[in-house]
């Protein structure tokens, strides 16, 4: 059974506007969430992250926001970039729930941004 | 450069081949990740290494061997596997509490 989900394998955006990838969790002992970004023929590379105790993190054109009743995460790309064409991961752990702090993904969505 | 150094990037084996694929990190992290990347699917966690100890084995067929002889270094030792394991393998580490740095992955076929 999928613990995180991102139930749109692929979104296209034009350049400029903005880019909203989507991902829900069903564990409760999850509290700390992460966004990775995959090129091919590369290894995810950690984009941006959010801690259970806050509902908002912004990077630069980066941000994350969460939902904790909802259980969901969303991404939002503003504006959207040809560069930013990756696949998308979400990931989730329980960082208060021991020593291990292993990280569970999602299947990932390809964002296509379009010149 | 990424940090995580993992080699080769890519393998071509047989069935009855033995190889092993190697990872590599100078970040002074302290737990180590191997992870399996098929088409369509997640990133399955395969082995969790945590101050050089295994901490988790996810019913990992045992023709897949992991070793992790000291905090740098982690293995994947591979013997008489079969074409669905065809897939990238990735390695990460992490300081317990923070994310995961990875690395370019092992694109493994078998043939």
């Amino acid at each position: 059974d999928q613990q995180v989900k991102q139930n749109s394998p692929s979104l296209s955006v034009q350049e400029g506007r903005i880019s909203i990838l989507n991902c829900d969790y069903t564990n409760s002992m999850f509290d700390y969430f992460l966004w990775y970004k995959k090129y091919p023929a590369e290894g995810p590379t950690f984009l941006i992250s959010i801690s259970s105790i806050k509902d908002k993190n912004e990077d630069g054109r980066f941000t994350v926001f969460l939902n904790k009743s909802a259980k969901h995460l969303s991404l939002h790309i503003v504006p959207s970039q040809p560069g930013d064409s990756a696949v998308y991961f979400c990931a989730a752990s329980g960082r208060s729930g021991g020593s291990n702090y292993k990280l569970t993904f999602g299947k990932g969505t390809l964002l296509t941004v379009n010149p | 450069e990424t940090g995580v150094t993992q080699t080769p990037r890519h393998l071509v084996m047989g069935m009855t081949n033995k190889k092993s694929l190697k990872c590599e990190q100078h970040l002074g992290h302290n737990a180590m990740y191997w992870y399996k990347q098929s088409a369509k699917k997640p990133l399955e966690l395969m082995f969790v290494y945590s101050l050089e100890e295994r901490v988790e084995n996810n019913s990992v067929p045992s023709r897949f061997s992991p070793e992790c002889p000291n905090s740098s270094h982690l293995f994947l030792h591979l013997h008489t596997l079969q074409p669905e394991d065809s897939a990238l393998y990735l390695c990460a580490s992490s300081r317990t509490g923070y994310g995961y740095t990875f690395g370019s992955g092992t694109r493994l076929t078998v043939v």
